[in-house]
């Protein structure tokens, strides 16, 4: 049961590129999360989903796209990198088979933009 | 719009001593309250958490928080600091109804030997 699995665990991208940050569960959990942490400013909401095929945007969704095609992924698309977005990212789920009470993070992924 | 509030984004305990994070919440309807702790390099793992009943909540490695709804607080803490509890600490609300969980800023703990 391998829970929340982010890939890649680091990334070093260049201005401009573009990438998709890896988030894949196996909770069978409906809710899925994005969020960037950023020294001193704690955790914050990119994007999420309550389920496949429904996605809605959180605090800072800028320069960010995300889908949801099946339960288990939730894949999160830098378009164009900027060094604004360098940044350690979380996926996060909650679930009701999991008492919709307890948040299940991934390790992270620190993205680097230069 | 309901929010958490963390005080001291540092905080700095002597190995043996007492750990008190503090974590208050404004809400005019208790929510559920958390408190995650972060290590180096790592991702968030839960700490403890308080939905219902009882106000005293324990949670892993010696650490309990208690619910005080009059003070609208939550504040975390552990008899006698470890080196091993260096960290960073948030705390985080969230309504029953949903999934969205309501962060605080965090604080880092920080042991001296």
């Amino acid at each position: 049961n391998a829970g929340v699995t982010q890939t890649p665990k680091f990334q070093v991208l260049k201005t401009g590129q573009s990438m998709t940050l890896q988030c894949a569960q196996d909770m069978n959990h409906e809710y899925m999360s994005w969020y960037r942490q950023d020294p001193g400013m704690g955790l914050r909401l990119i994007h999420y989903s309550v389920g496949a095929g429904i996605t809605d945007q959180g605090e800072v969704p800028n320069g960010y796209n995300v889908s949801r095609s099946t339960t288990e992924d939730f894949p999160l698309r830098l378009l164009s990198a900027a060094p604004s977005q360098t940044s350690v990212y979380f996926c996060a789920t909650l679930g009701k088979l999991s008492g919709n009470t307890e948040a299940f993070f991934g390790q992270g992924t620190r993205l680097t933009v230069v | 719009a309901q929010s958490v509030t963390q005080l001291g984004s540092h905080v700095s305990v002597s190995e043996g001593a007492l750990v008190l994070l503090r974590c208050n919440y404004s809400s005019s309807v208790p929510p559920y309250l958390f408190w995650y702790v972060q290590y180096p390099n790592q991702g968030l793992q839960l700490l403890l958490k308080y939905t219902t009943g009882a106000t005293l909540v324990k949670g892993i490695n010696g650490f309990e928080a208690e619910f005080k709804k009059s003070e609208t607080s939550f504040h975390l803490t552990k008899p006698s600091a470890h080196m091993s509890d260096a960290a960073e600490y948030f705390c985080a609300a969230k309504k029953d109804s949903n999934y969205q969980l309501i962060w605080g800023a965090g604080t880092k703990l920080i042991i001296k030997p």
